[in-house]
C-alpha cells in the first residue's frame, strides 16, 4: 500500500515570496496534520485536517494556511515568506476519527523548504 | 497544554550495550503515547505505541517501551543496539480525543559505535 506522498521534495523560495506543499495520504486515511520540523524548534504541529474541516490548529501566524480536499489531499500554504520559515514540513495521515481515537500517524518524506 | 521532554539529546554507545532513552510529558487525561525514529536521510517511521492495557509494549527490531502512569514517562528500551540504530529518536503524546496532534519530545541523537 502507498504511504504518505509529499510533493515537492525540495523548494527553495526567496523572502516575501509565498509557497504551497501538497500531501497525498495513505488511501482510507481521512485525517492529515502538517508538522514543522526545525534544529532549533524540532517538530512543532501546524494543522490538522480531517474531512476538508481544520479540526485543530497549532501556534504558528497566519500566513500559515492549509485545506483538505474532497479526496483526502492536502496542502499547506505559507505565505510572505521568512528566513526563519526554512524547514522541513512533514505531512502524516491517519485513521483518526471521533470513532477510532487510538490511531497512529504515518509520515511521508517531507518538503526541505529553503528560503533565500 | 502538554509538553514532553526527552532527558537526553545525545547519546554514544558500543555496539551490544543497553540502550534506555527517557521520556517525561505532562498532561492529565488520556493519552497515546509513541515513539519514533529518523534514520539519516528517511521519513519518521513509527517505533511502538501505546494506547491501552499492557503497560510494556513491544515494537520493531527489538525495542519495548515501559509506561508508568504515576510517573508520566514512557522510556525506550533496547537490551543491545546494533550500528543500524543509529538515528534520531523522538518520543511523542497525543491527547486520546479522535483527532491527530503529536506532541513531540526534542530528540535524542543516538550513535552506535561499531
Amino acid at each position: 500500500k502507498a504511504g504518505v506522498t509529499q510533493t515537492p521534495r525540495y523548494l527553495i523560495k526567496t523572502r516575501g515570496q509565498q509557497v504551497t506543499l501538497s500531501c497525498s495520504p495513505i488511501s482510507g486515511h481521512r485525517s492529515v496534520s502538517w508538522y514543522q520540523q526545525t534544529p532549533g524548534q524540532g517538530l512543532q504541529f501546524l494543522f490538522e485536517y480531517f474531512s476538508e474541516t481544520q479540526r485543530n490548529k497549532g501556534n504558528f501566524p497566519g500566513r500559515f494556511s492549509g485545506r483538505q480536499f474532497s479526496n483526502s489531499r492536502s496542502e499547506m500554504n505559507v505565505s510572505t515568506l521568512e528566513l526563519g520559515d526554512s524547514a522541513l514540513y512533514l505531512c502524516a495521515s491517519s485513521l483518526a476519527s471521533a470513532s477510532s481515537m487510538n490511531t497512529e500517524a504515518f509520515f511521508g518524506q517531507g518538503t526541505r523548504l529553503t528560503v533565500v | 497544554a502538554q509538553s514532553v521532554s526527552q532527558h537526553n539529546h545525545h547519546v554514544i554507545l558500543s555496539e551490544a550495550a543497553s540502550l534506555e532513552l527517557g521520556c517525561n510529558y505532562s498532561y492529565g487525561g488520556t493519552v497515546n503515547l509513541f515513539w519514533y525514529v529518523q534514520y539519516p536521510g528517511q521519513h519518521l517511521q513509527l517505533l511502538l505505541k501505546y494506547f491501552s492495557g499492557d503497560p510494556l509494549v513491544k515494537g520493531i527490531k527489538g525495542f519495548e517501551a515501559g509506561f508508568i502512569k504515576s510517573k508520566f514517562s514512557f522510556n525506550l528500551r533496547k537490551p543491545s543496539v546494533q550500528w543500524s540504530d543509529t538515528a534520531e529518536y523522538f518520543c511523542a503524546v497525543n491527547a486520546a480525543l479522535g483527532f491527530q496532534k503529536l506532541v513531540f519530545g526534542t530528540g535524542t541523537r543516538l550513535l552506535v559505535s561499531p
